[in-house]
């Protein structure tokens, strides 16, 4: 099965800052990556689907970059709202793995 | 817009039986695939099953395949879980999602808020 890894595991950042998390597949998996944000005790959300299209309402400092077996992340400008934790999940067949997290925290 | 509303979560014993519910309402239920997905401390997000839209196709992750059934009743709109021979590591909140697709990418766009299911004894 293709293994999915993400970096860091955690960060630290400021209402403001740019924060870009990894993700990476061990197999090309093309442009079949989409990347979710979970806050305890919700749903998970959906932010970002095939590497880099915007889920519909989510806010535009949410970006998504990648193919073949990197990707990343970014959010331009974290809000106070936007501290949770962030999996990305590999798309193209069963199996589909989700990525350990990046947990982002207050600094 | 789209609704989920996981049930049936709780406290059983290693080996014990539970069944797991999903009432969605908002969206048409017959079009979509819909699935199962948990949330582990240890482990973060697991899918675990996905069932198509008629009933007919069933996918399962290798760790509950032959203990975990899924299933649907597309007239009352629901999306059910069976879990048998339980195992400690089945401790997790335990999600229904939509599967949504477009081009061929699948992605999970709507959740259910979670049911916590914990093996123990």
């Amino acid at each position: 099965d293709i293994q999915m890894t993400q970096s860091p595991s955690s960060l630290s950042a400021s209402v403001g800052d740019r924060v870009t998390i990894t993700c990476r597949a061990s197999q090309s998996i093309s442009n079949y990556l989409n990347w979710y944000q979970w806050k305890p005790g919700k749903a998970p959300e959906l932010l970002i689907y095939a590497a880099s299209s915007l889920q519909s309402g989510v806010p535009s400092r949410f970006s998504g970059t990648g193919s073949g077996t990197d990707f990343t992340l970014t959010i331009s400008g974290l809000q106070p709202e936007d501290f949770a934790t962030y999996y990305c999940q590999r798309s193209n067949s069963s199996p589909f793995t989700f990525g350990p997290g990046t947990k982002v925290e207050i600094k | 817009q789209a609704q989920l509303v996981e049930s049936g979560g709780g406290l059983v014993k290693p080996g014990g039986s539970l069944r797991l519910s999903c009432a969605t309402s908002g969206f048409t239920f017959v079009d979509y695939y819909m699935s199962w997905i948990r949330l582990t401390p240890g482990k973060g997000l697991e899918w675990v099953s996905y069932l198509s839209s008629s009933g007919s196709v069933t996918h399962y992750a290798d760790s509950v395949k032959d203990r975990f059934t899924i299933s649907r009743d597309n007239a009352k709109n629901s999306v059910y879980l069976q879990m048998n021979s339980l195992r400690d590591e089945d401790t997790a909140v335990y999600y229904c999602a939509r599967r949504g697709v477009i081009g061929g990418v699948i992605f999970f766009d709507y959740w259910g808020q979670g049911t916590l299911v914990t093996v123990s004894s």
